[in-house]
């Protein structure tokens, strides 16, 4: 079975600094999704960015961007210019390419911002 | 192009009641997911439902648990019997179609309390 590891159970970051945030994970298969998602206080689940494993280049969104290492399975987060409405949990995943594979999740990092 | 809805946002029961969560998914998706987040965890998949389908319960607890998702109206997850152990937020998700790269919406939540 899969699984999501994420080391870091809490980060802080200055305000407009950058930060980095580590997700590694185990799977036998060659191609699948990773993907980041944001959980605000607000509890909602937001996608903040994905990566396909067949890709080499590393997904980017404004702010946001991963450095993937297949070999290493490794997916962290890049977040550049960090701001205030940044503060939230981050939770990393994994889905298989095949069949009617559900998320599978990291336990998340919460990431706090410092003004 | 409303979003995931779920409902109620919060529910609060006593053991031994049940509790009946739902999920309308987004216009023109008719996948639906059923995710549990226990406290300071990341979700864990619980059911996957096609209109009027199960396709995948291999996350559901073998007893008191069950989920549908009629041709008509909403997902429903219920909890028969509900013990303190069932506190969480249930999180639905949907998406258009079944591939492993298509993205999950996901609603609200439904945070239910078992005193």
């Amino acid at each position: 079975a899969q699984t999501v590891t994420q080391s870091q159970p809490e980060m802080s970051v200055q305000e407009a600094e950058t930060v980095t945030l580590s997700c590694t994970y185990d799977t036998s298969e060659s191609d699948y999704y990773l993907f980041w998602y944001k959980q605000p206080p607000s509890r909602q689940m937001i996608l903040v960015i994905r990566q396909e494993a067949y890709k080499q280049q590393n997904a980017t969104e404004n702010r946001f961007s991963v450095n993937f290492q297949k070999a290493a399975k490794s997916f962290s987060l890049k977040i550049s210019d960090s701001q205030l409405g940044d503060a939230a949990m981050y939770f990393c995943a994994y889905r298989g390419l095949w069949g009617n594979t559900p998320l599978v999740f990291g336990k998340g990092t919460r990431l706090s911002v410092i003004a | 192009n409303a979003g995931v809805m779920q409902n109620p946002r919060h529910l609060v029961r006593r053991r031994g009641q049940e509790a009946r969560l739902r999920c309308s998914p987004m216009k023109g998706h008719s996948h639906v997911y059923w995710y549990r987040q226990l406290p300071e965890e990341g979700l864990k998949f619980m059911v996957y439902l096609q209109k009027e389908n199960i396709i995948d319960e291999s996350g559901m607890p073998k007893e008191r648990f069950s989920a549908e998702f009629p041709k008509e109206g909403p997902s429903i997850l219920r909890i028969q019997q509900v013990v303190r152990g069932d506190s969480a937020a249930y999180f639905c998700a949907s998406s258009p179609n079944s591939g492993a790269g298509e993205t999950q919406y996901f609603g609200p939540g439904t945070r239910l309390l078992v005193l």
